[in-house]
């Protein structure tokens, strides 16, 4: 059970994108179509930004994308705003009703 | 509106017990698995355990496996996380999560703050 690796930080200048990876396994990210995206503010609870891998939910603006490929998972943030600036987190199913989360990345807009 | 109310944490002695509870509301909680996740202060976020809806499933993360018990009770739209012989590691901001079935966590509450100290 060892943590996804995401990278520590990524920004963006307002209106650029950001892509911010997921790298897991074979047994989990490669595995099952079972990714999820969270964002998380100072303080604040985390936040569902996207589900098996590429759906968003109601509520969540389609700046926000989320893709596969192997064992790496990818979240696009595009037409970045202030708001956008946070921590984010991916998650993935890992088999035999276990599960797993990324190190977070922290995104700044700069 | 989905609510989730953790309750239960605090200061607790190394080897000691706690019990944490989360209250749900605002969703039919027995069509729903449930989580608890975790988070150290200023670390990131870790996975502690599973539930399905009728508790047929279960999951444990590998650092609390024989020292922490989920639980759950449909009837009092209940979550449930024993846990015993704690240790300073385990302190960190406790998230019950309610998820659509046994996959990732889809709504979170605010979590409750277990502190393991002597």
């Amino acid at each position: 059970q060892s943590a996804l690796t995401q990278p520590p930080s990524a920004s963006g200048s307002p209106g650029q994108s950001v892509t911010i990876s997921c790298t897991g396994t074979s047994s989990d990210v490669g595995g099952y179509n079972y990714v999820s995206w969270y964002q998380q503010h100072p303080g604040k609870a985390p936040k569902l930004m996207i589900y098996e891998v590429s759906k968003r939910p109601s509520g969540v603006p389609d700046r926000f994308s989320g893709s596969k490929s192997g064992n790496t998972a990818s979240l696009t943030v595009s037409g970045l705003q202030a708001e956008d600036e946070a921590d984010y987190y991916c998650s993935s199913y890992a088999g035999s009703n276990n599960f797993v989360f990324g190190t977070g990345t922290k995104v700044t807009v700069l | 509106e989905v609510q989730l109310v953790e309750s239960g944490g605090g200061l607790v002695q190394p080897g000691r017990s706690l019990r944490l509870s989360c209250a749900a509301s605002g969703f039919t909680f027995d069509d729903y698995a449930m989580h608890w996740v975790r988070q150290a202060p200023g670390k990131g976020l870790e996975w502690v355990s599973g539930i399905s809806w009728n508790s047929g499933s279960i999951g444990y993360a590998d650092s609390v496996k024989g020292r922490f018990t989920i639980s759950r009770d449909n009837a009092k739209n209940s979550l449930y996380l024993q846990m015993n012989s704690l240790r300073a590691e385990d302190t960190a901001l406790y998230y019950c999560a309610k998820a659509a079935t046994m996959t990732p966590p889809d709504y979170w509450g605010q979590g409750t703050l277990v502190t393991v100290s002597s």
